[in-house]
């Protein structure tokens, strides 16, 4: 199993609304990834977890709340968001430790809406 | 922030020509990925290649390498509508955990 799942696929949600977002993989990668993706611009990486610890904060708002229950499982919280939020939410695996000799599996990404 | 410059920002060929990409970064890495997107869903990865490394062969795919001009390209060798994608270049610096992408060059093969 080679699969990074993530859910929803498609989410819209009010300014006042509170969601999360998933990821799950079972190929036994100890970390994990969530990047933000804009409209015709690269992904962008959001935070980085290591063996279920959050190892990376790129300075991300508090509306964006993540959450590593266990080594299979990325959860993003979402609290208050702005439409300018809107975006394709990424979720990455990798092997442990770093990136230096192996790479990154992407989930289909969910496509969130703030209205 | 972004580390790498992907040029063009965009290629339009036809099916059986080769297509080239190419990627500047700024800092000292340890390893350059390739990455392909489509229609905005997941990323694949295609090729890693590192710092002490110069080319690097998978299937239709070459990617070139030169530290000193922190530059690598991809090349395409007779591509395929489904070839049809975003791909973006990504470093990782040092023991980094960080995957660091480019602004991407959208390619279009005609059929």
């Amino acid at each position: 199993d080679t699969e990074v799942t993530q859910t929803p696929k498609h989410l819209v949600m009010g300014m006042t609304n509170k969601k999360s977002l998933k990821c799950e993989q079972h190929m036994g990668h100890r970390a994990m990834y969530w990047y933000k993706q804009k409209a015709k611009k690269p992904p962008e990486l959001m935070f980085v977890y290591s063996y279920e610890k959050l190892s990376i904060n790129e300075s991300v708002p508090s509306r964006f709340s993540p959450e590593c229950p266990n080594s299979s499982l990325l959860n993003l919280h979402l609290h208050a968001l702005q439409p300018e939020d809107s975006a394709l939410y990424l979720c990455a695996s990798s092997q442990a430790g770093s990136l230096m000799n192996t790479e990154a599996f992407f989930g289909q990404g969910t496509r969130l809406t703030v209205v | 922030s972004q580390q790498g410059e992907e040029d063009p920002q965009a290629l339009s060929i036809q099916e059986g020509e080769n297509a080239t990409m190419n990627c500047s970064y700024k800092t000292s890495i340890n390893n350059l990925q390739w990455y392909r997107q489509n229609s905005g869903r997941g990323l694949v990865h295609l090729i890693l290649i590192r710092s002490n490394e110069r080319e690097k062969h998978s299937g239709r795919l070459r990617v070139t390498l030169d530290t000193s001009k922190k530059s690598s390209s991809l090349l395409i060798t007779a591509s395929r509508a489904a070839d049809t994608a975003s791909y973006f270049c990504a470093t990782v610096q040092g023991g980094s955990e960080k995957l660091v992408f480019g602004k991407g060059t959208k390619l279009t093969v005609n059929p």
